[in-house]
Formats: structure tokens, C-alpha cells, sequence
């Protein structure tokens, strides 16, 4: 599969937890974006990096989140202190710098209970 | 005003029937605008995507931009009950951002 890969699929996890997410992007590809879903709602922009800088954080990204791409490669994004709010479909996309076209995972589900 | 408006629907046409999916956008500078396709409980799935003006097609499904009144169309032909999804326009963020700005989405019926 040479797809945007992103694990876990589904998460449930404790208000007040730490959660940790991750994508693998398509191979070749050195733009690698964050988006949150809610039910009803278009993808909404998180963060990006191009290889392993991060250059653009929305003002959604509250102090909670933290994403990292250490090595221009996979990404983890991490919410600490889960709030009920969090729960969404937290998305992952992939782009080669240039082309406009942005290719998403699909997505990990966070239930926070 | 959002920078990119769009119905949610539901719009429930008839199998065979052409579709007309439309989304309006608020800044003229943009260059570039998308259409995904998404699946209940997946990622959304790039369709196309038009620069400027005019139309671009790809096999049953046409893509048009207006710049002139802001309005970006998707048309879908002879439709099927497999494209039954939502569909969600997207436009750059503009501002010098990489992202993409995504309208609500219109979720689709096509009814066999």
C-alpha cells in the first residue's frame, strides 16, 4: 500500500489522558499536513511541515498539541489532557511540494470518554 | 462570512441523473480549488482539481470555476449509487499558509 497510512484507526481514551497518533506519509512526499474532523464539518487545518520543519501551527493547536516529524518522515501528533472536546477524526495528508494536491490517510477516530 | 460556503444537503437524485454540486468562496485571489470525495468513517479522496477559470474534466465528473462570481461547480454524470458520499470543496488558505480551506461538505443520496 502506498498510501498515507495512519494508526491507530480508532482510539477511546479517558478524559485527562495522553494520546499519541501517528502518519506515514506517501513516500516521496516532503509536505505532510495534520487536519480535525468533526461530524458534519469539512477537515479543518491543524498543522504542517515541510520535511522536518514545522511551519505553520492553526490557532486551533491549543498548548495540548504537539506535532513532530523528527526525521522528514512519519509524524506523530500528540494531544496531552484529553478534553471531551477533542473527540474528532484527526487526519493526515501528504503532498510533493509543487502540485496542489493533497492526499489524506484515513484518519484516526478519538472517542474521549 | 466563512471563506467557502457550502450546502450539507442531504441531495437524494435518482440513479442515472446528472448532479450539480456547488460551493461559493469569498476571496478572488485564489488560484486553485479541489473536490474530495468521502466515504462514511474515511479520509476524504482528491477528485480533481481546477486553476482559474474554466472547466476540466475527468472521466463522469466535471469540474468549473466562475471566478467572476466566485461560485466552483462539480458535475457528476450518468450517477451511480457508488458515488453516494459526502463531497467537499476546498480552496487554499491563502495568507501565505500551505493549507487547504474546506467547505462543509454536501452529503450525497443517489438512489438506485
Amino acid at each position: 500500500d502506498t498510501g498515507v497510512s495512519q494508526n491507530p484507526r480508532h482510539k477511546i481514551t479517558k478524559r485527562g489522558q495522553n494520546v499519541t497518533f501517528r502518519c506515514d506519509p506517501i513516500s516521496e512526499h516532503n509536505r505532510l499536513y495534520w487536519y480535525r474532523q468533526t461530524l458534519g464539518q469539512g477537515p479543518e487545518f491543524l498543522t504542517y511541515f515541510q520535511n522536518e520543519a514545522q511551519l505553520e501551527k492553526s490557532r486551533l493547536l491549543s498548548d495540548r498539541f504537539s506535532a513532530e516529524r523528527p526525521k522528514g518522515s512519519f509524524s506523530t501528533l500528540e494531544i496531552q489532557r484529553t478534553e471531551q472536546g477533542d473527540s474528532a477524526m484527526y487526519l493526515c495528508a501528504s503532498s510533493l511540494q509543487g502540485p496542489p494536491e493533497a492526499f489524506f490517510g484515513q484518519g484516526t477516530r478519538l472517542t474521549v470518554v | 462570512q466563512k471563506e467557502v460556503e457550502q450546502d450539507p444537503g442531504p441531495l437524494s437524485v435518482p440513479e442515472g441523473a446528472i448532479v450539480s454540486l456547488n460551493c461559493t468562496y469569498s476571496n478572488s485571489a485564489f488560484q486553485y480549488f479541489m473536490w474530495y470525495r468521502q466515504y462514511s468513517r474515511k479520509g476524504p479522496e482528491l477528485l480533481m482539481y481546477t486553476y482559474s477559470s474554466g472547466n476540466k474534466e475527468d472521466g463522469r465528473f466535471t469540474a468549473q470555476v466562475d471566478k467572476s462570481s466566485k461560485y466552483i461547480s462539480l458535475f457528476i454524470r450518468d450517477s451511480q449509487p457508488s458515488d453516494s458520499a459526502t463531497y467537499l470543496c476546498a480552496i487554499p488558505s491563502g495568507g501565505g499558509a500551505d493549507g487547504l480551506t474546506f467547505g462543509k461538505g454536501t452529503h450525497l443520496i443517489i438512489q438506485p
